[in-house]
């Protein structure tokens, strides 16, 4: 069965430095990768993927991640964090078929 | 596009009665899903229906819960009775088997209180 981890619950950054919120994975096969983001009160936001193809993925809000299969890792990361990122973002994972499985969720506070 | 509505937004009961929570999927988008969030577990996933029909409820925690979808645009999820280990927030999210295959889209989530 496929799992995701997120070793950190909460990390803290000041504004304009580098962030990095850290996940891990466990799946059988080529895993499909998704960062989703939630702000209070709403519901899941997605943020960026990967499938396949360049290990380097774009999002949105110029948030990044890059996929490493040697470390079955998929760490998101953005240049220089915002006080308006801050948020719980969670990682997930599924193989080509549903469902989604997500990990616990690490929340990020940025402070200005 | 409205996205996936849910409804009610808040609900608070007391133990022993029946919680009907609503969720309305994006239109053309054929695979539907229930989630429950709490602080404790996490985001947990209940169950999930392809094409209007229950694909896996292994998540679903005992038979007081039960879901349905009698038709493309809407779905159900019941308890009854409830308990106050039920109180979370349980989200509903949609999606494609298009060039969207990958990503769900979530409602705001039902949140559900019970006393």
């Amino acid at each position: 069965a496929q799992s995701v981890a997120q070793p950190e619950d909460q990390v803290n950054v000041a504004e304009g430095n580098p962030l990095t919120v850290k996940c891990t994975y466990s799946v059988s096969g080529n895993p499909y990768l998704f960062w989703y983001v939630q702000y209070p009160n709403r519901g899941l936001q997605f943020l960026l993927k990967y499938i396949t193809g360049d290990n380097l993925v774009k999002g949105s809000y110029g948030f990044e991640a890059e996929f490493n299969k040697s470390q079955t890792s998929f760490h998101l990361k953005k240049p220089s964090a915002l006080v308006s990122d801050s948020a719980l973002y969670f990682c997930a994972v599924r193989r080509p078929t549903p469902p989604l499985v997500f990990g616990k969720g690490t929340r990020l506070s940025v402070i200005a | 596009d409205a996205g996936v509505i849910q409804s009610p937004r808040h609900e608070v009961t007391e133990m022993g009665q029946e919680v009907t929570l609503r969720c309305k999927p994006i239109s053309g988008h054929d695979y539907l899903f229930w989630y429950r969030q709490t602080m404790m577990r996490g985001l947990e996933l209940l169950i999930y229906f392809n094409n209007n029909v229950p694909i896996d409820d292994s998540g679903m925690p005992e038979d007081r819960f039960s879901a349905k979808m009698p038709n493309a645009s809407f779905s159900t999820l019941k308890i009854q009775p409830s308990e106050p280990r039920d109180s979370a927030v349980y989200f509903c999210a949609s999606r494609t088997r298009g060039t969207g295959a990958n990503v769900l889209t979530f409602g705001a989530g039902s949140r559900l209180t019970v006393l």
